[in-house]
């Protein structure tokens, strides 16, 4: 068990509708993660929050947005879901800012079917 | 374009052999390489962060080694058992952008 705890485990919705994904980071982790992980495809960095603030951007689409609260808990929205966007959801936690030198700790992924 | 590969895509492997696969990334403005073990139905899970040149890491029968210079990292299982069956991954950072760019992984399959 890594510590970061994702919900819900799977999600099937149907194309144009929007949904949100939780994390819950390590206790004590400041940086949140986000990646995509599509068939056949590599993880796909989405975007990182640190201590609430937005800190990189990876390939994320406009669609697609995501906040760091307070508790440092994040959620990442997908809105007008097309069925590309089904995919394998992680998010990952890192006690610092940087990933350079940092290992992060993912969590179970959030499998989101679009139908 | 940043790139991360990785080599062979797949590798089987019989228990009780050692095995090694590669990761290369680019050779200029290094900061890290890390590598992941990513098994079916789990989480990647961070095997070794690896920041200096030269630099070897070692957990268990797991090993790796990194040339910054030539822009690689090997990665080796000694006496591989089925539970590594997995896939390994490699990871770069982009500059000072905090993201990582990632590689395909490879798959790597015990026959017991």
């Amino acid at each position: 068990d890594s510590g970061v705890t994702q919900t819900p485990k799977h999600l099937i919705t149907a194309t144009g509708q929007r949904v949100t994904l939780r994390c819950s980071p390590r206790s004590g982790d400041l940086s949140v993660y986000w990646y995509q992980q599509s068939l056949d495809q590599g993880l796909q960095f989405l975007i990182q929050y640190y201590n609430g603030e937005e800190r990189a951007k990876g390939n994320i689409l406009e669609r697609f947005s995501a906040q760091q609260f307070p508790d440092l808990h994040s959620e990442l929205n997908l809105s007008s879901l097309e069925l590309g966007d089904s995919a394998l959801y992680f998010c990952a936690s890192s006690p610092r800012g940087k990933a350079l030198n940092t290992e992060a700790f993912f969590g179970q992924g959030t499998r989101l079917t679009v139908v | 374009i940043l790139n991360v590969e990785q080599s062979p895509q797949s590798l089987h492997v019989q228990e009780g052999d050692s095995t090694n696969f590669t990761c290369s990334f680019p050779s200029s403005n290094f900061y890290a390489l890390h590598w992941y073990r990513w098994e079916t139905a789990k989480s990647p899970e961070a095997l070794f962060v690896m920041t200096l040149n030269g630099d070897e890491k070692k957990k268990g029968r797991i090993s790796a080694t990194l040339n910054t210079k030539e822009g690689y990292s090997y990665l080796y299982i000694k006496g591989s058992q089925p539970e590594d069956s997995a896939t390994y991954l490699c990871a770069f950072p982009m500059d000072s952008n905090y993201q990582l760019i990632w590689g395909a992984g490879t798959k790597l399959i015990i026959k017991p």
